[in-house]
């Protein structure tokens, strides 16, 4: 699986939109863009995923550059209770692949503050 | 639907000793993997069961086991504990593998090792 980096930490005012890069310049054709995010000690709470195409959710938006080397997820209105570390992501699709295992990195821990 | 759950959420054992951990997935859901997270080395890929079978492997000792029952319930076990097994135990459920099938995790097991 490609490897992900990401910014050890931002922050953000609560009310506006964080912007969270991710770069996976090694990224392969049908590897797929996972967006998840955990609050202190409780379990990894899934946002957003995509392969090509920019996605939306009630959650985010994920672009996703159109040569796939980078994303960017987007939380449009920051909440306090949005602090927590991302995780950006790629994991191998297609179909009946057995490759499904997510490979986390440190994240980027994002603070909003008031 | 109700989430991933797992069982128990918090543990203590001595080490030498051997503990077995649960995790009951989203209903219809067929995935069940496995990761450990310690403050040292993040979250890391234990292993992935779907339909019983397990279908991928991380980089562990084989003191760590686990297996998967027909109903998708899965169980992990950890035999002759050691200092450094201390972790939180994440199950996340899929409704089957590869990268366009999202997990979802639990809330984790809290293992403590004396």
């Amino acid at each position: 699986d490609a490897k992900t980096t990401q910014p050890p930490s931002m922050d953000c005012a609560e009310g506006r939109a964080a912007n969270l890069p991710c770069n996976h310049s090694t990224i392969s054709g049908n590897e797929y863009v996972y967006w998840y995010r955990q609050i202190h000690s409780q379990g990894p709470q899934y946002i957003i995923h995509g392969l090509k195409n920019n996605e939306t959710n009630e959650m985010a938006s994920l672009i996703i550059t159109e040569d796939r080397k980078s994303s960017t997820l987007i939380l449009p209105h920051a909440t306090l209770r949005d602090t927590a570390v991302y995780y950006c992501i790629v994991r191998v699709g297609g179909r009946g692949s057995t490759l499904g295992r997510l490979y986390f990195g440190r994240g980027t821990q994002l603070t909003v503050w008031p | 639907k109700a989430g991933v759950t797992q069982t128990p959420r918090y543990l203590i054992k001595t080490r030498g000793q051997q503990v077995t951990l649960s995790c009951s997935p989203i209903s219809g859901h067929r995935s069940v993997s496995w990761y450990q997270q310690t403050p040292g080395q993040g979250l890391q890929f234990l292993f992935e069961y779907f339909s019983e079978t397990q279908r991928n492997k991380g980089n562990f000792p084989g003191r760590f086991s686990g297996r998967q029952f027909s109903n998708s319930r899965s169980e992990m076990n950890v035999s002759t504990l050691e200092l450094g097994d201390s972790a939180l135990y994440l199950c996340a459920s899929s409704p089957g593998t590869g990268g366009r099938n999202e997990q979802f995790f639990g809330p984790g097991t809290r293992l403590t090792v004396l």
